[in-house]
């Protein structure tokens, strides 16, 4: 049970590149999630998803997109990269309804936009 | 909305200190309440968490009771530790299990 992955760990991007972060996680959760980890600024949402071709916008989700066509995989995606982008990225998942369902965090994604 | 508030850190403490780490919210209906953990170069994961009101979650010495009240839920531990030194983030979850919100994080350094 490897959890949930995220890949790649680190990255440089130059402003106007686009790139996707990859998420997957093998816990047959139904629910997955996108955050970005700023100083002082806590965790904050970016999109989710419910299941299988169900996506949603969270608090920050302008120039980021989604995608979820399998279960496993909710890959995220950067069209047209801004240094105001630079963050840590967190990919969750978890089990859908009950509010006491925890989330499970991946590593993180640390990108550098110059 | 629904929101997080924590103390602002960071927190610095002497090994085998006692800790509190403050936090309240704001919720329609019921949530349930989290403390995540995050060490350095680590995503989160999950310290304890408590469902409904009167319940206490407790983990690794750390302990939280859901105080609808004082809608508060504060981190306790008798004596901590250097290996305790990390980011604590407070949680609440009130909507099925979707959207979690998160309160800013607080930094805890335990010196030797």
């Amino acid at each position: 049970n490897a959890g949930v992955t995220q890949t790649p760990k680190f990255q440089v991007l130059k402003t106007g590149q686009s790139m996707t972060l990859q998420c997957a996680q093998d816990m047959n959760h139904e629910y997955m999630s996108w955050y970005r980890q700023d100083p002082g600024m806590g965790l904050r949402l970016i999109h989710y998803s419910v299941g299988a071709g169900i996506t949603d916008q969270g608090e920050v989700p302008n120039g980021y997109n989604v995608s979820r066509s399998t279960t496993e995989d909710f890959p995220l995606r950067l069209l047209s990269a801004a240094p105001s982008q630079t963050s840590v990225y967190f990919c969750a998942s978890g089990h859908r309804g009950r509010s006491y369902n925890e989330q499970f965090f991946g590593p993180g994604t640390r990108l550098t936009v110059l | 909305g629904d929101s997080v508030t924590q103390m602002e850190g960071p927190v610095t403490l002497s090994e085998e200190a006692f800790l509190t780490i403050n936090c309240t919210y704001t919720a329609t209906g019921y949530p349930s309440l989290f403390w995540y953990v995050q060490y350095p170069g680590e995503g989160l994961q999950l310290l304890l968490k408590a469902t409904k009101a009167d319940d206490k979650g407790s983990n690794k010495g750390f302990e939280a009771t859901y105080r609808k009240e004082t809608t508060s839920f504060h981190l306790e531990k008798g004596s901590v530790q250097v290996s305790d030194s990390a980011v604590y983030f407070c949680a609440l979850s009130a909507d099925y299990g979707q959207n979690f919100v998160f309160g800013p994080g607080t930094r805890l350094s335990v010196l030797p």
